[in-house]
């Protein structure tokens, strides 16, 4: 049971380039959900999803795109980045039936990404 | 909306002290859930504790502990005799109502030994 898993754990970027995260969870959770980490800033939500094809956006979503064609994957999109996409990107996903454990979020190990 | 104050940005206590991390939270809503994570030096974020706006009960884990109560909005944290290995950022977090969770800035506790 790897839990949440995200790929790459570090890259580079020129300003301009595009790259996709993935991060994939194998606890079966509904929800799954993307942050991104600044210094002082805390954790921001850029986007997330609440079931297999749908996405919703979060608290910081310009510049990204989202898809979650599968269940257990949640891919995060920069079309053309730019330098203040230089952060640390945590994948996170949570169980939404009855108990303890609902809303409960887990996360990955994070990537951390800069952009030149 | 809602809103989470973690109003003490950095804290640093020698090994075996007692150490408490404030939260204090905002909702409109009755039905609400907190949360407390840590990211250690490594940084993953590790959860800690979830409780719910109905369980007013604290709760003890071994050496952490952590006091809620809805009279003054507050979810504190608190490490007894504290040790080298708890030196990281623990960020309280609230989702309360439909809204998505909301993250403290979260403090980082330093302690040396």
């Amino acid at each position: 049971n790897a839990g949440v898993t995200q790929t790459p754990k570090f890259r580079v970027l020129k300003t301009g380039q595009s790259m996709t995260l993935l991060c994939a969870q194998d606890m079966n959770h509904e929800y799954m959900y993307w942050y991104r980490q600044d210094p002082g800033m805390g954790l921001r939500l850029i986007h997330y999803s609440v079931g297999e094809g749908t996405t919703a956006k979060g608290e910081v979503p310009d510049g990204y795109n989202v898809s979650r064609l599968k269940k257990q994957n949640f891919l995060l999109g920069l079309e053309s980045a730019a330098p203040s996409q230089t952060s640390v990107y945590f994948c996170a996903s949570s169980y939404q039936g009855e108990g303890t454990a609902r809303d409960t979020q887990y996360f990955g190990p994070g990537t951390r990404l800069t952009v030149l | 909306a809602q809103k989470v104050t973690q109003a003490q940005t950095e804290i640093s206590v020698v090994e075996k002290e007692d150490v408490t991390l404030d939260c204090v939270y905002e909702t409109r809503d009755t039905t609400y859930y907190l949360f407390w994570y840590k990211q250690p030096p490594s940084g993953e974020l590790v959860f800690l504790i979830r409780r719910n706006s109905f369980d007013e009960q604290n709760e003890i884990s071994g050496r952490y502990s952590w006091n809620f109560q809805k009279s003054t909005s507050s979810f504190n944290f608190t490490i007894t005799a504290s040790q080298v290995v708890d030196s990281a950022v623990y960020f309280c977090a609230l989702r309360s109502g439909y809204s998505t969770l909301t993250f403290g800035k979260g403090t980082m506790l330093l302690v040396s030994p």
